[in-house]
């Protein structure tokens, strides 16, 4: 069955940078692309950005822009997401999921568990 | 950007009853419009997609329909593990959320 895995919990220092990691298995890595949203504390989803798992070409949210990157290792068939320069704001659940579409129809049929990164002084 | 408008953000029914809730884009956005259900403390589930297509092992109380700017969202009789919020989603941008609760 598909399944993505998260790294653990985070706490962070202002100004850090954090690194999450989403393994998947049960299916064919390098045939979607993975996209990361995050949550913040009470509030709605944020999409950060995604990444081709095959080809590796990536595409960022203008909002997250030069603190975030993307990566891929296609032999532990595993995305990563870095964020640096952390600010209190950005303490939220950050999930990795799976979009299965060919199109511009985003969909998200299978998500990671979830990774909260707190960041405190 | 494409801004989604998601009403209402909260409402509380009896089992039962038929739940609705509705998505509005700002621009013509064809049929591209998920819903997703999330319960505390977990990922959010995908329920529909591409505006009116149940995702397997959804069951059929729930439904979609829409085009265009006007989306809805139904629960045609609430169940007690319905209480979660839901969200709409037009490619990469989410709706505000609605909490539903149980009356």
């Amino acid at each position: 069955q598909v399944q993505l895995v998260q790294s653990g919990a985070e706490v962070k220092k202002p100004g850090a940078s954090v690194k999450v990691s989403c393994k998947a298995s049960g299916y064919t890595f390098t045939s979607y692309a993975i996209h990361w949203v995050r949550q913040a504390p009470g509030q709605s989803l944020e999409w950060m950005g995604w990444i081709d798992a095959g080809n590796g070409h990536t595409k960022y949210s203008q909002k997250f822009q030069g603190r975030v990157t993307i990566t891929r290792d296609t032999s532990a068939s595993t995305a990563y997401m870095e964020l640096s320069s952390l600010r209190s704001e950005d303490t939220a659940v950050y999930y990795c999921a799976r979009d299965p579409s060919t199109t511009a129809a985003v969909h998200f049929d299978f998500w990671g568990q979830g990774t909260l990164v707190a960041v405190s002084s | 950007d494409i801004q989604m408008t998601q009403s209402p953000s909260s409402l509380s029914a009896s089992v039962g009853d038929r739940v609705t809730i509705t998505c509005q884009a700002s621009q013509d956005i064809i049929n591209f419009l998920n819903w997703y259900q999330q319960k505390p403390g977990k990922a959010p589930k995908l329920l529909i997609y591409d505006a009116s297509n149940l995702e397997v092992g959804v069951p059929s109380r729930f439904s979609g329909s829409g085009s265009g700017r006007d989306f809805a969202f139904s629960i045609s009789s609430l169940q007690p593990e319905d209480v979660a919020t839901y969200y709409c989603q037009q490619s990469l941008t989410f709706g505000g959320g609605t909490k539903v609760e149980i009356k």
